[in-house]
Parts: structure tokens; sequence; C-alpha cells
């Protein structure tokens, strides 16, 4: 399941199984959205994008969903492997102010753990 | 072939020490970021490069001075080192700032003692 406490999100999974992980963003101004996953060690790795003018969009066994009426980002993970174990930040590009360029801003983070 | 690279990976030091990240990429990108990562993973801009312009300068100590010597390169000095600013950092590049997506270096995980 999921929970929310003082730690980082964390979702539990079994092998096989699908897995969505939720975002909240806060600003109704961003026009470009990221998943990324972060294991041990390492950086931030790009999963998939998607523009505000699109609501969804699919990659291999990845697919995000994009509800900017309630500014909600979801990222759902097909047939989950222990691999997919890692950390994932979904962020928000909004207008850097005064400028014309974008600032990307990371969400909190949630914790898959994929159990075999 | 690594396409953001930062060096060195760690760095531990003292407080009151000045020290220097450099970074990195391959890519081609126009576009170079720092971010810092905290003890609870949360990520955070601190400066954003454009062709060695500097585009986003965060509220981040004025201890912090990042030099940008090419478009390849963001180098990112730190003077003055607090115990607050352990964490770890990372260099990112986009080739377009705003409407792409960034590359990440592996990070440098600086402990200020």
């Amino acid at each position: 399941g999921e929970s929310v406490g003082l730690h980082l999100p964390t979702l539990s999974v079994q092998e096989g199984d699908n897995s969505i992980i939720n975002c909240a963003y806060s600003n109704s101004a961003s026009d470009y959205f990221i998943w990324y996953k972060q294991e041990s060690g390492k950086g931030p790795q790009f999963i998939i994008d998607i523009r505000s003018n699109m609501d969804k969009r699919q990659g291999q066994r990845v697919t995000v969903l994009l509800n900017k009426t309630v500014k909600h980002l979801s990222l759902q993970i097909a047939a989950t492997q222990p691999g997919d174990s890692a950390v994932y930040f979904c962020a928000e590009n909004s207008p850097a102010g005064g400028t014309s360029y974008g600032k990307l801003t990371f969400g909190q983070g949630t914790i898959l753990t994929v159990h075999p | 072939d690594t396409a953001v690279s930062q060096t060195p990976k760690y760095l531990v030091t003292q407080m009151g020490n000045d020290k220097s990240i450099k970074c990195e990429q391959n890519l081609g990108h126009d576009t170079m970021y720092w971010y810092k990562q905290d003890s609870k993973k949360f990520l955070k801009i601190m400066f954003s490069y454009n062709n060695k312009e500097l585009i986003i300068n965060e509220t981040v100590p004025n201890r912090f001075s990042p030099k940008s010597p090419d478009k390849a390169h963001l180098n990112l000095h730190i003077n003055s080192l607090e115990l607050g600013d352990s964490a770890v950092y990372f260099c990112a590049s986009s080739q377009v700032e705003g409407n792409s997506p960034l590359h990440f270096g592996n990070g440098t995980r600086l402990t200020v003692t």
C-alpha cells in the first residue's frame, strides 16, 4: 500500500504487479512535467515526460497521466520488476519570474520497493 | 561515455574550508544546472547557466559561486564551508531551458565536519 508520514511516501508491491505513483504539483502555470527515477548512489534518471497540452503519454512499461484540473500527475509502471525499486520524483517546469526560461521544481519523491 | 560527469564523487572537509566541485557534459547542451539534495532526498535548484550566462540564482548564500568557463563546464566553488552545507550536489544539463529533460550527473556527496 501507500503511506505518507514524516518520511518519504513509500509504495511496496509484488513483482509483476502494476504500480501507480502519484504527485500533486503546485503551479497552475507549469507547462512541462517529468518523472525521474533515482537509484541509490546515482543521479536522477529520466523516465518519461509530458507537456501540458496532453493528458496521457505512454512509454515502454510506463504511462504518465496529467490532470490539470486538480494539478495531479501520476506514473503507472506495468509488470513491476525488482529493478524498478528506487525513489521516483515528479518535476514541473514553471516560468522563472522575469525571464523566458523555465525552472524545474521537484516533488517530494516516493520510495518504490518491489518484492520478488 | 558518461554524459554528465562531476568530480569528486565524495568530498569530506572541515568547517571554514573552501572547496570546488567540477562538472562537465559532453552532450552539446546549452544549459547547465546545480541542484542540492538534502538528507530527506529533497532536490532544490541552486543555479542554472545558459551558454555561460547565469539564468537562475536561487536564494543561495554568496559563499556559493558557480563558474562556467565554457558551455560544457559548470563548476561550483564553496567558500567558508558550514555544517549545513553537507548534502549531495548534482550537476545537470539540458538541451533547451525549461522544455527538455535534464540529464544528471551521479552527484558529489559533501560532508562538512
